[in-house]
């Protein structure tokens, strides 16, 4: 099946830094991305859809100015977590899928941020 | 709102005890029905889309069914291995996905 991989799985940083976070479609093309949030033992909460060649669509509720988002690519979406806080610590989580259908389809492995 | 409602929040089975979990959701305008599994710091790995009432798909020991208001994943002889959260997610008629909140599932040898 389809591979999305996401990189990197884990990542510390100190608050007030900033982290960068890619997602890759790797045997497809992906005009539309998702990132996702995770809390432990609730569920994925739509953050964004990155749009390639075009602005990333925020959730209600999501700051644009410190969840950026880049889709420079038809297989590269990157969420970049800015000035980060304790409180943006969670499990960050990318989607895509092949063709107009099965678009959520595809995970990946997610990311893991810290922020002390 | 759409509403996406599993249920139980978690299982413990013993190896071969068939059972189903259920996802009851609320939605407007269904363009697809989804399950995952999902295990502890993964990302959620695709299982199943299911498009209208009716519909049932199967994979190895899961098996995926749709009504107008609930999917059940039925896990038939379960095994150690399937334990995991199975997550169901709904997308609508402007293509939003809402997520539920999934399905703890222990298997015991």
């Amino acid at each position: 099946g389809a591979v999305v991989s996401q990189h990197p799985s884990r990542v510390i940083c100190k608050s007030g830094t900033s982290v960068k976070i890619e997602c890759r479609s790797l045997d497809f093309q992906a005009t539309t991305m998702f990132w996702y949030r995770q809390f432990p033992k609730q569920s994925l909460m739509l953050m964004a859809t990155s749009n390639e060649g075009s602005k990333a669509t925020y959730e209600q509720g999501v700051e644009k100015d410190k969840f950026l988002i880049n889709h420079a690519s038809l297989t590269l979406s990157t969420l970049t977590v800015t000035s980060a806080h304790p409180e943006d610590s969670s499990f960050y989580i990318c989607s895509a899928g092949p063709g107009q259908g099965n678009t959520e389809a595809f995970f990946g492995q997610g990311t893991r941020l810290t922020v002390v | 709102e759409d509403q996406v409602t599993q249920s139980p929040e978690a299982l413990r089975l013993q190896e071969g005890e068939s059972s189903s979990l259920n996802c009851s959701y609320t939605v407007s305008g269904l363009r697809g029905l989804f399950w995952y599994r999902q295990d502890p710091g993964k990302g959620p790995e695709f299982l199943f889309t299911l498009y209208s009432a009716g519909e049932e798909k199967e994979k190895e020991r899961l098996k995926a069914t749709l009504t107008k208001k609930e999917s059940f994943l039925h896990i038939t002889a379960p095994k150690p291995e399937d334990s995991a959260t199975y997550l169901c997610a709904v997308k609508n008629n402007n293509n939003d996905m809402r997520f539920g909140a999934g399905t703890r599932l222990t298997v015991k040898p």
